[in-house]
C-alpha cells in the first residue's frame, strides 16, 4: 500500500490567497484526521471524519478553515483567505475502524504564507 | 523537516543506555494511551499503546507504564540506538462520538554516540 498521500508537499502562497490541501487515505480505513503542527502549538487536531462524516471540527481555528470528505478516498482542507499565521505543516492521517489507536500519517504539507 | 525541536523538552542519552520519556495527561475519559515517534521530515508513527485498565505493556525494546492516580504515562526504551533519535509524542484516544485521537507535547530524544 502506498500509505496516506498528501499533496502538495510544499506550498508557498501570498496572504489572502486560497489554499487547498489534499489527502488520499489508505484504502479500507474509515477514519481520517487533519492535524496542524507548529513549534508553538505542537500537533493540533483540526477535524476528523468517520465514514466520510465530520465528527468533531472543534479544532478548526476559524471560519477561514473548511474541510470536506466527498468520498472514502479523498479529503481536502481549505484555507480562504490565508494568513501568515497559518504557516505550518499540515498532516493528514487515516485509521481502521478496528484499530483506534494506530493512525497512519502522510508526509505532510508544509505551508508558508507570505 | 519541521523544526519542532526548538521549543520541546529534550532528553539526551548515550547510545546503549535506557531512555525514559514522560507525559502527563488530563482527560480521564481516555480508553487508550499511545506513543508515537516522529522522525525529521516525516509524519508521526505508532509505537505502542496501552489500554486504560492496564498499568504496563511491553513491546520490542519498549515498555509503556501508566499511572492513572497521577495521570502519568511513560515510555521506556531499552538499549537506546541512534535510530531512536526523534520526537516522541504521547496521545490519547477518547471514545464515544468516534474515537478522537489527540496528541500531547512532544519530547526530543537525542542519542549521543
Amino acid at each position: 500500500d502506498a500509505g496516506v498521500i498528501q499533496s502538495p508537499r510544499h506550498e508557498v502562497t501570498e496572504m489572502g490567497q486560497e489554499v487547498t490541501l489534499r489527502c488520499k487515505p489508505i484504502s479500507g480505513h474509515n477514519s481520517l484526521f487533519w492535524y496542524r503542527q507548529t513549534m508553538m502549538r505542537g500537533l493540533e487536531l483540526l477535524i476528523y471524519f468517520n465514514n466520510n462524516v465530520p465528527i468533531d471540527d472543534s479544532g478548526m481555528p476559524e471560519d477561514r478553515f473548511s474541510a470536506k470528505m466527498p468520498n472514502a478516498s479523498f479529503s481536502t482542507l481549505k484555507i480562504q483567505p490565508s494568513e501568515p499565521r497559518d504557516s505550518a505543516v499540515y498532516f493528514c492521517a487515516s485509521r481502521r475502524r478496528d484499530s483506534p489507536t494506530e493512525a497512519f500519517f502522510g508526509q505532510g504539507t508544509r505551508l508558508t504564507v507570505v | 523537516g519541521e523544526s519542532v525541536g526548538l521549543h520541546l523538552p529534550t532528553l539526551s542519552v548515550q547510545e546503549g543506555d535506557n531512555s525514559i520519556i514522560n507525559c502527563a495527561y488530563s482527560n480521564s475519559a481516555s480508553d487508550y494511551f499511545i506513543w508515537y515517534k516522529q522522525e525529521s521530515g516525516k509524519g508521526p508513527q505508532f509505537i505502542i499503546d496501552i489500554r486504560s485498565n492496564m498499568d504496563k505493556r511491553q513491546g520490542q525494546r519498549v515498555t509503556v507504564l501508566l499511572n492513572k492516580t497521577v495521570k502519568h504515562l511513560s515510555l521506556q526504551i531499552a538499549a537506546t540506538q541512534p535510530g531512536d533519535s526523534a520526537v516522541y509524542f504521547c496521545a490519547e484516544n477518547i471514545p464515544g462520538g468516534g474515537n478522537k485521537l489527540t496528541f500531547g507535547t512532544g519530547t526530543q530524544l537525542k542519542v549521543e554516540l
